[in-house]
């Protein structure tokens, strides 16, 4: 058990569909991130939250869309995505992320796949 | 540009010890990380260096040198249970987390 949980944990979407990613985390953390995890590729940090303020945003195409309403919820929202967005979505969370010493606990992780 | 590079696989044997190596090239340096990620689950951490030298946590050790950007992860007495992928990820100065590939480590009897 890590402190952070995800659904679902498998979604299969055709381009057309919406859907959404949930994540939580029940670890008193400030800041929640969403990184994309590619087969054989390093991870991509997608977004950052910080106090449910939006602090990082590298350039990730609009199909997604990210929602904090609180320090404890992620979302990510999905729309017409393409095949290439098939992969593993990791939601992740810190104590403080201007902090050097902090690590990140991680979900397991929703597998996404594009048909 | 930024770039952190690990070896794409390791075998070694149970019981034996094996380091996985890591070189990075950020803006700024914050710190390097370990993480370990078993097939289908989270990655969880396992080490933080922002100082040369090594540390050593139980069977596992991690060291750094930030002269030469470089970092690596010593396990012994390895267990079948080590059998993961290990991702090493350094912290840049505005304190985002700039990760390697991972390094697939398999362990055999």
């Amino acid at each position: 058990e890590t402190g952070v949980t995800q659904t679902p944990r498998h979604l299969v979407m055709g381009m057309t569909n919406k859907k959404s990613l949930k994540c939580e985390q029940h670890l008193g953390h400030n800041a929640m991130y969403w990184y994309k995890q590619s087969a054989k590729k390093p991870l991509e940090l997608m977004f950052v939250y910080n106090f449910k303020e939006q602090t990082e945003n590298n350039s990730v195409p609009s199909r997604f869309s990210p929602e904090c309403p609180n320090s404890s919820h992620l979302f990510l929202h999905l729309h017409t995505l393409q095949p290439e967005d098939s992969a593993l979505y990791l939601c992740a969370s810190s104590q403080d992320p201007g902090s050097p010493t902090y690590e990140q606990y991680f979900g397991p992780g929703t597998r996404l796949t594009v048909t | 540009g930024q770039n952190i590079d690990q070896p794409t696989e390791m075998t070694a044997t149970e019981g034996a010890i094996v380091q996985i190596n890591c070189t990075y090239q950020t803006s700024g340096f914050n710190g390097l990380f370990w993480y370990q990620q078993h097939a289908g689950e989270a990655p969880t951490f396992l080490s933080y260096n922002v100082l040369d030298g090594l540390e050593e946590k139980g069977r596992f050790s991690s060291f750094l040198s930030r002269s030469k950007g470089y970092s690596y992860l010593l396990l012994k007495e390895l267990q079948m249970k080590d059998s993961a992928s290990y991702l090493c990820a350094s912290m840049d100065s505005n304190y985002q987390l700039i990760w390697g590939a991972g390094t697939k480590l398999i362990i055999k009897p």
